[in-house]
């Protein structure tokens, strides 16, 4: 069965502090890995796809990479209006889109 | 270009009630998903649509439905509404020519089931 987990659940860090969030996945026949940003009380928007291991993708401070069995969003510099759940989410051979339960980032000034 | 517009945005409803959620999806856009997000919980796929046919669902009773009319607006039908209903329903519209995870959404219609 396809699966996602994220860690941490939850996320605080001050500004400028760089940090990582995990997505560890399990899923047949990968064929895309999704990182979104949700603002409380809006809907998902997409930020990143990757396709295959060793790939790599930035916007802004946003960094996300991708080996066979994990991906990781990096954050370098943050911002107070970089806060947001972070989601990640894979496709595979069912090409249904299976989300984390993501990561709540809290940036404080 | 105008964005995924989803409606109501917030409706209250008793159990055993039906309910009708609609959506616009983006201009040009001919495939559209429905997600179910729980508090705390990541979107659950219910079930996506291209040219007015179901293509792909997830583990969702057959009391959820939807519809997908020829100008690319969906709806998303819910019966017997059961307590655990109450979500976030997100419907989520892309072109076919990217990938399918590369989704935008609406804003959401929130349920709440009493």
């Amino acid at each position: 069965e396809d699966q996602v987990t994220q860690s941490p659940e939850a996320l605080r860090l001050q500004e400028g502090e760089s940090s990582s969030l995990n997505c560890s996945y399990t899923v047949s026949g990968l064929r895309g890995l999704f990182w979104y940003r949700q603002d409380p009380g809006k809907g998902p928007e997409f930020l990143f796809t990757l396709y295959s291991a060793g790939e790599e993708k930035e916007k802004e401070r946003l960094k996300a990479t991708l080996t066979k069995k994990e991906s990781f969003l990096h954050i370098t510099a943050p911002k107070p209006e970089d806060s947001a759940t972070y989601l990640c989410a894979v496709s595979g051979a069912t090409n249904k889109l299976i989300f984390g339960t993501g990561t709540l980032l809290a940036v404080q000034p | 270009e105008t964005g995924v517009t989803q409606s109501p945005t917030h409706l209250i409803k008793t159990r055993g009630q039906q309910v009708t959620l609609r959506c616009s999806s983006q201009s040009g856009h001919n495939t559209v998903s429905w997600y179910q997000q729980a508090l705390g919980q990541g979107p659950q796929f219910i079930f996506q649509y291209y040219r007015e046919e179901e293509n792909g669902r997830g583990n969702f009773p057959p009391r959820f439905s939807g519809l997908q009319f020829p100008n690319y607006s969906s709806e998303l039908n819910v019966n017997a509404l059961e307590l655990d209903d109450s979500a976030l329903y997100l419907c989520a519209s892309r072109d076919r020519t990217v990938g399918n995870g590369e989704l935008f959404f609406g804003e959401g219609s929130r349920l709440t089931v009493l």
